[in-house]
């Protein structure tokens, strides 16, 4: 079935650990998204990429890092975590990086303690 | 800065009860404004895309319209399926940005 994979689905995780949280879509999207979502906040964007190769900064980009080295993969990298880190962490795909709409994987339930 | 306001936060619903939310945006150079629906525990699911005012959109119970300030998604006679979370988004150059949602719920 075509989509989005997100793993794990859900991580218990030290403060001060490093941990990456994996994202593949088999759609040929170009553009990818990982958002994070917090109660009565919504959706807040973190990092974006347009197209493989390339990356940009969303709305809370600090203490997150990203890669994109083919279309398919956009992995987030957490440095070094922190509490305030904890939150449900969505990555999403579009076919092109505006005025299109973006397709969402099932999220990762991160808990640093 | 692009703003989504969602309102109400919350609204519940008997089951045939009509009822609409609001989506409220200023948004620099609009690309498109987005409804998602969300389950508990899911990513935000695709609903419609509107690109200009007066557009409509219409799937099943759910109808969404779209003016140069707001958009309204109405529910006509909901059932208790339709409870979810509904989420407004519009697009700029780049990126989605997401208001903070209105929680349907809707009793039998």
């Amino acid at each position: 079935i075509a989509g989005i994979t997100q793993a794990p689905t859900s991580q218990i995780l030290a403060a001060g650990r490093r941990m990456t949280l994996r994202c593949t879509q088999d759609m040929r999207h170009n553009a990818m998204y990982w958002y994070r979502q917090d109660l009565g906040l919504g959706l807040r964007l973190i990092h974006y990429s347009n197209t493989a190769g390339t990356t940009g900064k969303g709305e809370v980009p600090d203490g997150y890092s990203v890669s994109r080295a083919n279309t398919d993969d956009f992995p987030l990298t957490l440095a070094s975590a922190v509490p305030s880190q904890t939150s449900v962490y969505f990555c999403a795909s579009s076919a092109s990086d505006s005025g299109t709409e973006a397709f969402f994987g099932q999220g990762t339930r991160l808990t640093v303690v | 800065e692009d703003q989504v306001t969602q309102s109400p936060e919350a609204l519940r619903l008997q089951e045939g009860e009509s009822s609409s939310l609001n989506c409220s945006y200023t948004v620099s150079g609009l690309r498109g404004l987005f409804w998602y629906r969300q389950d508990p525990g899911k990513g935000p699911e695709f609903l419609f895309t509107l690109y200009s005012a007066g557009e409509e959109k219409e799937k099943e119970r759910l109808k969404a319209t779209l003016t140069k300030k707001e958009s309204f998604l109405h529910i006509t006679a909901p059932k208790p399926e339709d409870s979810a979370t509904y989420l407004c988004a519009v697009s700029n150059d780049y990126k989605l940005s997401f208001g903070a949602g209105t929680t349907v719920t809707v009793r039998a």
